[in-house]
């Protein structure tokens, strides 16, 4: 069964990048497409985009401006980038496998990255 | 945008009652509808697919019904690990998949 973990910066300053990477293991990144979710702190959850292992990618209109999302299949690996972040992108982020019919099977734990000075 | 939402926001049920929880959608959807259950400090788990496939692993005292619009997560049997909040996610719309605010099912 394929695993996700997710790592990057806890701690994110205003205006500046949100940074993540998601690590793959138990299977190949080169098949399925591959998500970021996010959830504030008590909310639910948003849908932040996908990137399939040949690196087309589909965002969340809301966040397109400001998300990249990018592969490395050399690595197992997947990025977020989300620019100009404020307060209101503290959340839990996570990286997930979308199947080929869209639903998301396989769930990393995920991380909080706090927006602050 | 296709916006899910569900009821009630919160369900209290004692162990071993049923509980039905709702999701619809503001347009249709036909069957691609997936249910989440999230435990606290916890990723979310794929619980249904296709609106009424358990997932491997998911116990069979989990079932999902509808299509289009309208649709159900039903758990027969409650047993106290079942206790968490139940997300619905259209994946219809691959241009912006949604999800539902959530149910969360606590202890009567």
């Amino acid at each position: 069964q394929v695993q996700l973990q997710e790592s990057g910066p806890g701690l994110v300053k205003p205006s500046e990048t949100l940074s993540l990477t998601c690590t793959v293991s138990g299977g190949s990144i080169s098949s399925y497409y591959w998500s970021w979710i996010r959830q504030p702190p008590g909310k639910g959850l948003e849908w932040i985009g996908y990137i399939y292992y040949s690196g087309s990618t589909n965002y969340n209109p809301s966040l397109k401006s400001r998300v990249t999302i990018s592969v490395d299949t050399s690595k197992n690996q997947f990025s977020l980038k989300l620019s100009s972040v404020t307060a209101a992108d503290t959340a839990v982020y996570y990286c997930a496998r979308k199947t080929y019919t869209g639903y998301l099977s396989d769930w990393g734990q995920g991380t909080l990255v706090t927006v602050s000075s | 945008e296709i916006v899910m939402t569900q009821s009630p926001a919160t369900l209290s049920v004692s162990p071993g009652e049923r509980a039905t929880l709702s999701c619809r959608a503001s347009q249709s959807v036909s069957s691609n509808l997936a249910w989440y259950q999230q435990k606290p400090g916890q990723a979310p788990r794929l619980l249904i697919y296709g609106a009424s496939t358990r997932a491997t692993g998911i116990p069979a005292r989990f079932s999902g019904s509808g299509s289009g619009t309208e649709f159900t997560l039903t758990i027969s049997s409650l047993q106290s690990e079942d206790f968490a909040v139940y997300y619905c996610q259209q994946y219809n719309n691959w241009l912006l998949f949604t999800f539902g605010p959530g149910t969360k099912v606590d202890i009567k």
